[in-house]
This record gives structure tokens, sequence and C-alpha cells, in this order.
């Protein structure tokens, strides 16, 4: 089983959906958790961090289930500009403070 | 302000080339990664330095080598190259301490091994 894994789509969705990626991890020892977005071609970047409360920024909402092991992005009123890959990242303290990606999932956001 | 800056972008190589990438952070990041990406496999860890003057294995350390040459650059040297390290590169850095903390990666190096 993979540490993190995610759906990788594509998920087709029309301007103005809402949409929901899921991810899970193997590793309860998981202490720190986030979402990255990736255009094509280009570098990932911070999307948001994910905290055991749940957390919100604008149309995007993450949220964290330690007793199932997963993470959740939910994205509100799609936009054509939110089509890219989205990047689950999962973090354990120790042996190099080590981060492990999702392989990630694609969303394309259509007229 | 650079953030993280990568060279080359682009290079091709053939078999049993060697070469190196450079990775430079303007951050003041006392943490640096070295990252590939390919097709269906994410981004998969190749060696990190938690600080200046340490190095560690990541997950697919084979083939490689690094050195972090000062608090700012961390290159990657391959030895003898292969058509498997066909891939894209990032180098990125962090700041905190822990698990925690954003990762600020490079535009990447594409790299293809003839």
């Amino acid at each position: 089983r993979k540490e993190v894994e995610q759906d990788p789509g594509p998920f087709n969705v029309p301007e103005g959906a809402t949409v929901a990626f899921n991810c899970t991890y193997s590793n309860s020892a998981s202490q720190s958790f986030f979402w990255y977005r990736q255009d094509c071609r280009k570098e990932p970047k911070l999307l948001m961090s994910v905290y055991s409360s749940g957390n919100e920024d604008g149309r995007f909402t993450a949220q964290l289930n330690r007793a199932s092991q997963y993470i959740s992005l939910l994205i509100r009123d799609s936009k054509l500009s939110d089509s890219a890959t989205y990047l689950c990242v999962v973090g354990v303290t120790g042996g190099g403070n080590k981060l492990t990606f999702g392989t990630g999932t694609q969303l394309k956001v259509e007229l | 302000n650079a953030g993280v800056t990568q060279t080359p972008k682009f290079q091709v190589l053939k078999t049993g080339q060697s070469m190196t990438l450079q990775c430079a952070q303007d951050m003041n990041h006392n943490s640096m990664y070295w990252y590939r990406q390919d097709p269906g496999m994410g981004l998969r860890l190749i060696y990190y330095s938690a600080s200046e003057g340490t190095t560690d294995k990541g997950e697919v350390p084979n083939g490689y080598n690094v050195s972090r040459l000062n608090k700012r650059e961390f290159s990657l040297r391959l030895e003898s190259a292969a058509p498997s390290q066909t891939s894209v590169y990032f180098c990125a850095s962090r700041g905190a301490t822990g698990a925690t903390g954003e990762l600020f990666f490079g535009e990447g190096s594409r790299l293809t091994v003839l």
C-alpha cells in the first residue's frame, strides 16, 4: 500500500461546481498535512496546510480525519483557473522530517 | 526575491555521462531537498540536507550524490547517467524545523538521458 494515495482523476467539472478530493495516508504517526497545487510543467506550490480542526481559505476548505487517516479538499464555485493537479502531502517528524507526496489528482474546470 | 533557483532548466545526456544540477536559495532556509517527478509516481525524495554540513538519503538515492556546499547551495550529481534517470528534478527548501512548514520549490530541471 502506498504511503499516500490519491485518485488520479481527471475530475472534469463545469465552472461554478463544487468538487472534493480525498487523500488517504497509511502512517498513523503522520503529524502534518498539506495540499499543494501544481500547474502543468510547473513547480508545486503550497495551497494550504490542513489543521486538525479543519480550515478554510476563501473557496477552499481542508479537513483532516485522523481516525480514518484521510484528508480532504473541497473547492466551491470552481473557476477555470483552478484547473491543475492537486498534491496531497503528509509529514512525519523525525527521520529527517520526511514529507511524502501523493501522485496528485487532476482537476479540469470547463466552461 | 528569487527564492529557489535551479540550473540548468533543460539537459540532454548520453548514457554514462555525468552532470551536476545546481540549486541555490536566498531565503536563509536550513533544509534543502532534491526530488524527482515521474508520470504516475509523484514526487520522490532523492536526498535531503536538514542543515548545512549534513546530508541524508531519501527514498530513491541510488545513482546520485549530493553536496551541501554552504547554507545557500545544494547540488545533485549524476556520476554515470542512465535512461532510468530521465525525469524532472525539483530542488526545494524549507525554513521551519520539524515536519511543518512550507516547501518552496525551484522551477525544475528537465533531464533526458539517451
